[in-house]
């Protein structure tokens, strides 16, 4: 059974920093792309950030292009977003994605999320 | 960018009617040489995360119910709820996913009952 568990949201000043981790069982983590995927309060969905399987590349929304980073650890089955300069506007349920293949196509699964609030 | 849109934001049908919504694509998401339209459907109920319904815009994951059903080409897709049940209630996005980045959404449909 595919499982994606997300940690490490909280309540964090402008500016501030967290890091998410996503831990992945279910699956071979190393052969699928992995995305990290936000929607803020009673909007729509955002993707964020994707992580070809067995890091071949990585990809960013301009949105948050050089304030975060994704990475994975294919030994550990984890995926990790840190975000740092954090904004009011990044406030939102961020979701870790499994992509369908090695690279990135469509979300076959998703975790239940972790909610980051950005406010002073 | 390939830009997403959804029409309408939201529809109120009444139970065992047919529910239909709609997502345009900027530019085409039709891949000419293995003819696959890019496209794929989630379902979001209220506090839970989306599900995936169709992808290849016409063909249904594994366990969603015959009663969802996707078609278009190209730019113009369509997902159809054929008999709407009180389970269904949620809010419908669609996705292109030909070219990254980004995985462009769209803005979504929320179901309701009349």
């Amino acid at each position: 059974e595919v499982q994606l568990l997300e940690s490490g949201g909280g309540l964090v000043q402008p500016g501030g920093s967290l890091r998410l981790s996503c831990a992945a069982s279910g699956f071979t983590f190393s052969s699928h792309a992995m995305s990290w995927v936000r929607q803020a309060p009673g909007k729509g969905l955002e993707w964020v950030s994707v992580f070809s399987g067995s890091g071949g590349y990585t990809f960013y929304a301009d949105s948050v292009k050089g304030r975060f980073t994704i990475s994975r650890d294919n030994s550990r089955n984890t995926l990790h977003l840190q975000m740092n300069s954090l904004r009011a506007e990044d406030t939102a349920i961020y979701y870790c994605a499994k992509n369908v293949g090695y690279n990135p196509q469509y979300f076959d699964f998703w975790g239940l999320g972790t909610l980051v609030t950005v406010s002073s | 960018d390939i830009v997403m849109s959804q029409s309408p934001d939201s529809l109120a049908v009444s139970l065992g009617e047919r529910a239909t919504i709609n997502c345009k694509s900027s530019q085409s998401i039709l891949y000419s040489s293995n003819n696959k339209n890019y496209l794929a459907w989630y379902q979001q109920k209220p506090g839970q995360p989306p599900k995936l319904l169709l992808y290849w815009a016409s063909t249904r994951e594994s366990g969603v119910p015959d009663r969802f059903s996707g078609s278009g080409s190209g730019t113009d897709f369509t997902l159809t709820i054929s008999s709407l049940q009180a389970e269904d209630v949620a809010v419908y996005y669609c996705q292109q996913y030909y070219t990254t980045p980004p995985h462009a959404f769209g803005g979504g449909t929320k179901v309701e009952i009349k």
